[in-house]
């Protein structure tokens, strides 16, 4: 089955930096990846999401890039802010009429002022 | 008002005991699930629901039930609860039919097994 791993596990920034996160991903008929931002005490929230036919996805400071060949995919949040910590999580699903999702293992970012 | 709303948000008990975590929505969506969170392990599916009629296993549904009683209500129940039990449990509702599986999730359920 789909095997996705994340890194890194924790990511400390400046207020103003930029912060990649990474994930691969092992099932190559994979077609769908989203990025889950969970805030402390809160369920995560899907933030920005891409499929297999594109290979960049912009929304305002958040893009997210996928290399199919290389079966990766990254989370790239520009200008960060204090109110971007919380902990991100990468996922990936392949189309067999119902997307199942499988979750990377989540990555702590924190976003000192 | 949260649109997916979980009950209780901490619960302690001992090994052994049978507990049930409750989930409803407000969304209106077909599809429920339960995931269970541990800390680095990221989030596992448990069961899902597609309609009331319909219960599937995930990927670590050993040591846990579920129940559909209505659209908007779908519970997780330990029959026995173990320590390795322990964890943060989360609820969540999808859509298909606005043409992607985002996934829309309660606060969580904090269970510890003592």
């Amino acid at each position: 089955g789909e095997n996705v791993e994340q890194h890194p596990s924790t990511l400390s920034v400046q207020e103003g930096d930029s912060a990649v996160i990474k994930c691969t991903y092992s099932d190559s008929a994979s077609n769908y990846f989203p990025w889950y931002k969970q805030e402390l005490g809160k369920g995560p929230q899907l933030i920005i999401d891409i499929r297999s036919n594109v290979g960049e996805k912009k929304d305002q400071r958040i893009a997210v890039t996928l290399n199919k060949t290389a079966k990766h995919f990254s989370l790239h949040i520009t200008e960060t802010q204090p109110e971007d910590s919380a902990v991100y999580f990468c996922a990936a699903s392949k189309n067999t009429g119902f997307q199942k999702l499988v979750f990377g293992t989540g990555t702590r970012l924190l976003v000192s002022p | 008002d949260a649109d997916v709303t979980q009950t209780p948000r901490n619960r302690i008990t001992k090994t052994g005991k049978r507990i049930m975590l409750e989930c409803s929505q407000t969304k209106g969506h077909d599809r429920m699930y339960w995931y269970r969170q541990d800390p680095g392990l990221g989030l596992r599916l448990i069961y899902y629901s597609f309609d009331v009629k319909d219960i599937n296993k995930g990927e670590i549904s050993d040591g846990y039930s579920v129940s559909r009683q209505a659209q908007a209500k779908f519970s997780l129940s330990l029959e026995s609860a173990i320590p390795n039990q322990t964890a943060l449990y989360f609820c969540a509702t999808s859509d298909p039919g606005q043409g992607d599986e985002k996934l829309f999730f309660g606060s969580g359920t904090q269970l510890s097994v003592l």
